[in-house]
């Protein structure tokens, strides 16, 4: 099986902008979540969504955004970018049912964005 | 709510001898404890997990974590370290009783000595 994929890998935009990221999640996983790694901060938690529903959120603010559609690919958009939103950030999929949270997430190699 | 904490930024040890990573955690209910690792410009790689039964989990590289409920700690073990284990290494955990949502450690960094 293909593993998850995630375009673009790298990414350069100015303050102000909008960025949208994809995730194309393992095949016939239904599950997808938005992570945001950066040195300070670490691995932050986003969102979750599950058969097109979003069934978690992060303490992000209402600048990011996400999605996803039918064929559980994922998008996750950011408004108004700012320096700050500089980060890796990752996309994971999982398997299973809505509520097994026993499923391991199995991640994208991230997409780096750089906000100048 | 739930935590979880990785006390060393960075752990070394010579190849050869065992290694551990610690993490302990904190949580409502029963944890759904894991563990991966991120090599360079790499994304995370799942190591192991706990969800429940048998106290000692065996994963993927030889490596094994005890869960123990009692000092609330989820330590990474490999009995013989590689050069090639040096890496990021990160505690995860799941509280099923609070926001189902997962929280990562801060990482640990392991380098492996030749």
């Amino acid at each position: 099986k293909a593993g998850v994929t995630q375009t673009p890998r790298y990414l350069i935009k100015t303050r102000g902008q909008q960025v949208t990221l994809s995730c194309s999640p393992i095949s016939g996983h239904r599950s997808v979540s938005w992570y945001q790694q950066t040195p300070g901060q670490g691995l932050q938690f986003l969102f979750e969504y599950f058969s097109e529903t979003q069934r978690n959120k992060g303490n992000f603010p209402g600048r990011f955004s996400g999605r996803q559609f039918s064929n559980s690919r994922s998008e996750m958009n950011v408004s108004t970018l700012e320096l700050g939103d500089s980060a890796l950030y990752l996309c994971a999929s999982s398997g299973g049912l809505a509520g097994n949270y026993q499923e391991t997430q199995y991640f994208g190699p991230g997409t780096r964005l750089l906000v100048l | 709510a739930q935590s979880v904490a990785q006390p060393e930024d960075q752990v070394n040890v010579a190849e050869g001898n065992p290694l551990t990573v610690k993490c302990t955690y904190s949580v409502s209910g029963n944890p759904y404890l894991f563990w991966y690792v991120q090599y360079p410009n790499r994304g995370l790689q799942f190591l192991l997990k706990y969800i429940t039964g048998d106290n000692l989990v065996k994963g993927s590289y030889g490596f094994e974590a005890e869960f123990n409920k009692s000092q609330t700690s989820f330590h990474l073990k490999k009995p013989s370290a590689l050069v090639s284990d040096s890496a990021l290494y990160f505690c995860a955990v799941r509280d099923m009783a609070w926001d189902d949502k997962i929280i990562f450690g801060k990482g640990t960094r392991l380098h492996i000595l030749p």
